[in-house]
């Protein structure tokens, strides 16, 4: 089965550090732009950063600086390392397979169940 | 404040037909970057249900459509039926910033 398995959110501290897991099943993350997503309580989604093919990353404003993203190819999983936490990065976090580095590329057409992360202040 | 502008909420009767409008600029929608639509509920992993403006992946109903003109983007959806009230967002690229991907804020749709 082709999916997406986020893991790793829960409940840490500002200024508090998390990784979140994100394990591919079904095909192999090396053949797409792999990409995280959040939703803040109450907002809409919001992008966080991408993993090209290439070995790009790119980040929002919003976390530039403080949030990194890599991929173990043999392990198949991707990961979002984020540092400095903040009150505002508390989402749920989402994993999401891009159709890159095809012609649409930024279309995201599998997307992981989530996972919460609560920055305590 | 989101990048791309979309009504908070809109809502249709069964069987009618409603619109959401996706409002960018010219570093977004108006560079003639793809539009991309995604249906959620919450809780549950967001569905892609329009890519490159028009497209409809597999499994998508023909009563979902996209269109695209200018700064603006829109999503069709004809036939209302009462599981089609969800969240949509819409999605583009936005040159400003390498890289960048940009949500609109959200429309909930309201089935009446």
């Amino acid at each position: 089965e082709v999916q997406l398995v986020e893991s790793g959110g829960g409940l840490v501290q500002r200024g508090g550090s998390l990784r979140l897991s994100c394990a591919a099943s079904g095909f192999t993350l090396s053949s797409n732009y792999m990409t995280w997503v959040r939703q803040p309580p109450g907002k809409g989604l919001e992008w966080v950063s991408v993993f090209y093919t290439t070995g790009g990353t790119y980040y929002s404003e919003a976390v530039t600086g403080r949030f990194t993203i890599s991929r173990d190819t043999s392990e198949n999983v991707f990961y979002l390392q984020m540092h400095s936490l903040r009150a505002e990065d508390t989402a749920v976090y989402y994993c999401a397979r891009d159709f890159g580095p095809s012609r649409y590329m930024g279309a995201l057409d599998l997307w992981g169940q989530g996972t919460t992360v609560t920055v305590s202040s | 404040q989101s990048v791309l502008t979309q009504p908070p909420s809109v809502s249709g009767a069964p069987g009618q037909r409603v619109i959401i409008s996706c409002t960018g600029s010219s570093s977004n929608i108006g560079a003639g970057h793809d539009v991309h639509w995604y249906h959620h509920l919450p809780g549950t992993a967001p569905r892609l249900l329009i890519y490159g403006d028009t497209n409809r992946p597999s499994g998508v109903p023909d009563r979902f459509s996209g269109s695209k003109s200018g700064t603006s983007a829109s999503l069709a959806i004809t036939g209302l039926q009462a599981e089609d009230e969800a969240d949509y967002y819409c999605q583009s690229y936005d040159s400003s910033l390498r890289g960048s991907r940009v949500f609109g804020g959200g429309t909930k749709l309201t089935v009446l």
